[in-house]
């Protein structure tokens, strides 16, 4: 069965500094990654994706990510972090046909 | 990218009652939707998968009989919350994707339900 692990419930930066949110999966072929955000109250906003080919991808607002095979890994990384980030990060994993497992969350705080 | 609206937004209902949810692909067909849940501060879990035409899936856990989904034309599928109760309350969002591979599942607004 397919799942995703995100060790940090919690995240607290500096605005201006870099930011790296980790996400470990577990698939049995090759996965689809994808990086969600969501804000209070609001739906999910897809940052970026990974199916095949260049593993580092970039996404939306200045964000990028490392699909790393040996490592099961596909984190998520900012250089420099911005108030308007502040919101809750989801990893998620699928084999396409867009059915999708999450991962529990990252709860990202910016302080000035 | 495609779109896909959810409606309504919130819901306030009193215990006993059902409650309906639409979710629209307003762009394009979509033969397969997906609903999912999502408690507070947890993550979100796929509650059954609804195909056009035919019966959903319900993962594991969930009661087919109290979440009624209905998916009866290729750009709407609905969830009906059946005799709801305080703890169906929760964040309920729908998904759905282009048809084929290497493709990434669009979703709704979502729909926050509070059962009083």
């Amino acid at each position: 069965a397919q799942s995703v692990t995100q060790p940090d419930i919690h995240i607290t930066v500096s605005e201006g500094a870099s930011l790296e949110l980790r996400c470990n999966y577990s698939y049995g072929a090759t996965p689809y990654l994808f990086w969600y955000v969501q804000s209070p109250g609001q739906g999910l906003q897809l940052l970026l994706k990974y199916f095949s080919g260049d593993t580092l991808v970039q996404g939306i607002k200045g964000f990028e990510a490392e699909f790393k095979r040996s490592q099961s890994s596909f984190n998520l990384r900012k250089p420099s972090v911005h108030w308007s980030d502040a919101a809750e990060y989801f990893c998620a994993v699928g084999g396409g046909y867009q059915k999708v497992t999450f991962g529990t969350g990252t709860k990202l705080q910016v302080i000035p | 990218g495609a779109v896909v609206s959810q409606h309504p937004s919130w819901v306030i209902c009193k215990s006993g009652t059902s409650v309906k949810i639409e979710c629209r692909s307003l762009d394009f067909q979509a033969t397969t939707m997906f609903w999912y849940r999502q408690f507070p501060k947890q993550s979100l879990m796929l509650m059954a998968t609804s195909n056009e035409g035919s019966k959903a899936t319900y993962e594991q856990g969930v009661e087919k009989d109290k979440f009624l989904i209905n998916h009866a034309s290729l750009t709407l599928s609905t969830l009906t919350v059946t005799s709801a109760h305080p703890e169906d309350s929760s964040f309920y969002i729908c998904s759905a994707g282009l048809t084929g591979t290497h493709t990434e599942a669009f979703f709704g607004q979502g729909t926050r339900l509070t059962v009083v």
